[in-house]
């Protein structure tokens, strides 16, 4: 199964707005609102901060916000802050004739 | 609180195996569905395989069907990962991980992994 796309790197000042893109194909992305992100500090095990495209864990900041049109997932991140610096990834299940799941390549958040 | 403790990761051949290990702790282990991620050194994340609740469903990624095995005992609280005929790129940390709810996904939990090298 193909990850899903992602852009390698997205950068953002204190206090501005990122998003973060996730683009998939109708097996995947389009076809269920099973989409969830994920934060990884280097060294760290990954944290979940978005599931079922748009609703946040319990504990998980409002400033993180999800959304989905067609095949293409999105995260952003309002009022950045130097500790949403980290890799993000975006996931999803995919159709198949078994279950799976599939990640997106990543992408690393500079806050400059 | 949630912990998962892997363990069993190391140096390994290419064409060996492996066995990787879960502990699982401050929840019912049979209550939920459990997963394997892994993580290649400086890559992404690569969803591995899912095991039901009662072991009766088992599914892998394409990449290790075949070669891996996930497996539990709900008695010991352990989650395992076989793995034979390991190649290279099967380097990575291996992470085992539960979902939010009674469902499969999303995962909520995650261990702190451990890493398996295989290298001649």
């Amino acid at each position: 199964q193909s990850a899903l796309t992602q852009p390698a790197s997205v950068s953002g000042s204190p206090g501005q707005s990122i998003t973060i893109s996730c683009t998939g194909t109708s097996s995947d992305v389009g076809d269920y609102d099973y989409v969830s992100w994920y934060q990884q500090h280097p060294g760290k095990a990954p944290k979940l901060m978005i599931f079922d495209v748009r609703y946040r864990p319990s504990g998980v900041s409002n400033r993180f916000s999800g959304s989905k049109s067609g095949n293409t997932a999105s995260l952003t991140i309002s009022g950045l802050q130097a500790e949403d610096e980290a890799d993000y990834y975006c996931s999803s299940y995919l159709t198949s004739s078994t279950p799976k799941w599939v990640f997106g390549g990543g992408t690393k958040l500079t806050v400059l | 609180q949630v912990q998962l403790v892997e363990s069993g990761g190391g140096v390994v051949q290419p064409g060996r195996s492996l066995r990787l290990s879960c502990a699982a702790s401050g929840f019912t282990l049979s209550t939920y569905a459990m997963h394997w991620v892994r993580q290649a050194p400086g890559k992404g994340l690569e969803w591995v395989a899912v095991i039901s609740p009662d072991a009766e469903k088992k599914y892998h990624a394409d990449s290790v069907k075949g070669r891996f095995t996930v497996s539990r005992d709900n008695s010991k609280n352990t989650l395992d990962l076989q793995m034979n005929s390991l190649r290279v790129e099967d380097t990575a940390i291996y992470y085992c991980a539960r979902p939010h709810s009674g469902s499969y996904y999303p995962l909520a939990y995650w261990g702190r992994g451990t890493l398996v090298t295989v290298s001649s």
